[in-house]
Order: structure tokens, then C-alpha cells, then sequence
């Protein structure tokens, strides 16, 4: 079956311009998760999601980075008046249920600030 | 915060040697999973384990959970070089949903 899409790909943006970064998670999967990966580095947990109940923000660096969660499918990481260091892959995965299941991970979008 | 420490950051070994990754959390975690990152590609899933002192196999790789599930290892037996890439530990504190990542080891293999 299908597993968790991204897009874009790769963003090229200007400092300052605001982005967004789409994610489809497995059909059915209850959970999802964004991260950060630098290059050359681990996972930076940024926002969870899991069913009807309110999102985990603990992760966001910073309020210029937002996300939802729409009919609990589709979710949309947003990040406002980008900086340099905002430069890197980010990460989506889906589960079925939450903490002891494996999460499936899409492909990412790369994004870069100039 | 919870944390999860990962070692070594960087293996290279000579095909057909060991490799052993080791992964510490600074609280007791409910579970952990591991993770393999290929060159370019995004983590996979590898195996979780739960149970206190869980020993599990895959082919050339053991999965330990430490007796007090504060720790783990991964551990390849006569690596190939299908093995090389990044792998990861993620644990969970089992009070919130999300999983804590270990910053990886990076395995490389000479043929």
C-alpha cells in the first residue's frame, strides 16, 4: 500500500518568506509526527498528533513554526519569516495508535534558506 | 528533560567485522525502537523492544533492552556492506506519545 508522502521535495526559500510542508500519513494511522533532521544529525521531535485529542507542541523551537492536523489525516507544518538556521530535512511518520507502535517515516522535504 | 545518549557517533569497520552501537536514556523508558537511515533515504523501523532484559535476533543483528530499561544495544554479527548507513534508538519516558531519538551511529563499511 501507499506510505507516507511529502511535498514538496525540496523548497528553496528567501530569509524571511514564510513556507509550508505538507505530509499524508498512512491511511488509517491515527498518529503523526514531524521532525527536524540537520545534516549529519538525529531526529529533532518537533509536534505530535494523535487522534482527536490536542497536538504535543513541546517540540517547536520557536511560535514561527505552527501545524495542523485536518479531518485527522493531513497535516501541514508551517514556518514563518524563515532564518538560515531553519535549513534542514524535515521529517513526517504516521503510526497506528501512539507510543508502542513503529512509526513509518515519508521521505522528507529538504528545505533551504538563502 | 528525557534524554537519549547514543555511541558511538561514527563506526567504520572492515567487512565481516562486529558492530555494536550502545544507547542510554537518563530515565527508564516503556519501550524503545530502533531505527536504520540509508545514505539519502529516511529511518525504517527495525524492532522494538518492552520487556525488561528483552534479547531479540534479526538475522546478524541482536537487539538488547537493559535488565533496568535504562538501556540498549544493537550489535551486527560479520557486517556487510548492505549494513552501512545511520542507526538510531528511540525511547519513550510512557508518559507522552512521543519518541525520544538518540543522535544515531553512523556505520560505515569497507569492503
Amino acid at each position: 500500500g501507499a506510505g507516507v508522502s511529502q511535498s514538496p521535495s525540496n523548497k528553496v526559500t528567501e530569509k524571511g518568506k514564510d513556507v509550508e510542508l505538507r505530509c499524508d500519513p498512512i491511511s488509517g494511522h491515527t498518529a503523526l509526527y514531524w521532525y527536524r533532521q540537520s545534516l549529519g544529525q538525529g531526529l529533532e521531535f518537533l509536534i505530535y498528533f494523535q487522534g482527536n485529542s490536542a497536538p504535543d507542541k513541546s517540540g517547536l523551537p520557536s511560535d514561527r513554526f505552527s501545524a495542523e492536523r485536518t479531518g485527522g489525516s493531513v497535516s501541514t507544518l508551517t514556518i514563518q519569516r524563515t532564518q538560515q538556521e531553519d535549513s534542514a530535512v524535515y521529517l513526517c511518520a504516521s503510526s497506528f495508535g501512539t507510543i508502542l507502535r513503529e512509526q513509518y517515516f515519508g521521505p522528507g522535504t529538504r528545505l533551504t534558506v538563502t | 528533560g528525557q534524554q537519549v545518549m547514543q555511541i558511538p557517533q561514527y563506526q567504520h569497520v572492515q567487512e565481516g567485522e562486529d558492530f555494536t552501537t550502545y544507547c542510554n536514556s537518563s530515565t527508564t523508558l516503556s519501550n524503545i525502537q530502533w531505527y536504520k537511515q540509508r545514505p539519502g533515504g529516511h529511518p525504517v523501523f527495525l524492532i522494538q523492544l518492552v520487556k525488561s532484559g528483552e534479547v531479540k535476533k534479526q538475522k546478524r543483528l541482536t537487539f538488547q533492552f537493559g535488565e533496568a530499561k535504562k538501556n540498549s544495544s544493537l550489535h551486527i554479527t560479520a557486517t556487510q556492506t548492505t549494513d552501512v548507513g545511520t542507526y538510531f534508538c528511540a525511547g519513550n519516558g510512557g508518559s507522552q506519545g512521543n519518541l525520544i531519538f538518540g543522535k544515531g551511529t553512523k556505520l560505515s563499511v569497507k569492503p
